[in-house]
């Protein structure tokens, strides 16, 4: 059974500052996203990693990935208040249920 | 373009009651599906529709949850009747050709079974 870790879950961090999101996952995947939700929002897809090493940029976040590792990371810089947000990783593994597996999420709060 | 919509927003009902939640999915999408997050849980996929078709249901926790997708359009999920567990967030997400497509979902609706 697919299983995605993320980490940390909860994190509180001034603006200026740079921090990494983990999301770990547990069997082979043929792709991984990143979704930002907002309170009360729909989940608004950020960034599609496909293959081992694909590097991803929108502004100040960033994700990258390794499939050797089954690692996949969002990489914030230089953290602004609107981006404030819960933070999901999903894997779609292909070879199981036809939905993505998500991670917990991580709730982001970037402080003024 | 309209994105994916869902009705109601919010539903408070009792054990033991029928609840019935919609989904729209963005036009011309005919890949829907359904998922689920109970408090302090992963979002957990339920079903995919291929159209009017139910391609994996292998998510749909008991019975008592009936997912219908009338002419490949909107879709409905019931639950009937409603325990205590089922409360949480239903999702729905659509996409275009295929389940490795992005998918889009919608703001969710918040069910509270009481």
């Amino acid at each position: 059974e697919l299983k995605v870790e993320q980490n940390p879950l909860f994190l509180s961090m001034q603006e200026g500052k740079n921090y990494t999101i983990y999301c770990n996952y547990s069997t082979t995947s043929d792709r991984l996203y990143w979704y930002r939700q907002d309170p009360g929002k729909s989940l608004e897809s950020l960034f599609v990693l496909l293959s081992n090493g694909a590097v991803k940029q929108e502004g100040r976040l960033m994700a990258s990935l390794d499939t050797k590792a089954r690692l996949s990371t969002l990489h914030i810089t230089a953290a602004v208040h609107d981006l404030s947000a819960t933070y999901f990783c999903a894997v779609y593994s292909g070879g199981g249920a036809d939905g993505l597996t998500f991670g917990k999420g991580t709730h982001l709060i970037i402080q003024p | 373009e309209a994105g994916v919509t869902q009705f109601p927003s919010h539903s408070v009902i009792e054990k033991g009651q029928t609840v019935t939640l919609r989904c729209d999915p963005i036009s011309g999408h005919d890949n829907l599906y359904w998922y689920r997050r109970v408090m302090g849980k992963e979002i957990k996929f339920l079903l995919h529709f291929v159209k009017e078709s139910k391609q994996d249901e292998s998510g749909m926790p008991n019975n008592r949850f009936l997912a219908e997708r009338t002419g490949g359009t909107y879709s409905t999920l019931k639950v009937q009747p409603a325990e205590l567990e089922d409360s949480g967030v239903y999702f729905c997400a659509s996409s275009s050709r295929g389940m490795w497509e992005t998918q889009y979902f919608g703001p969710g609706t918040r069910l509270l079974v009481l």
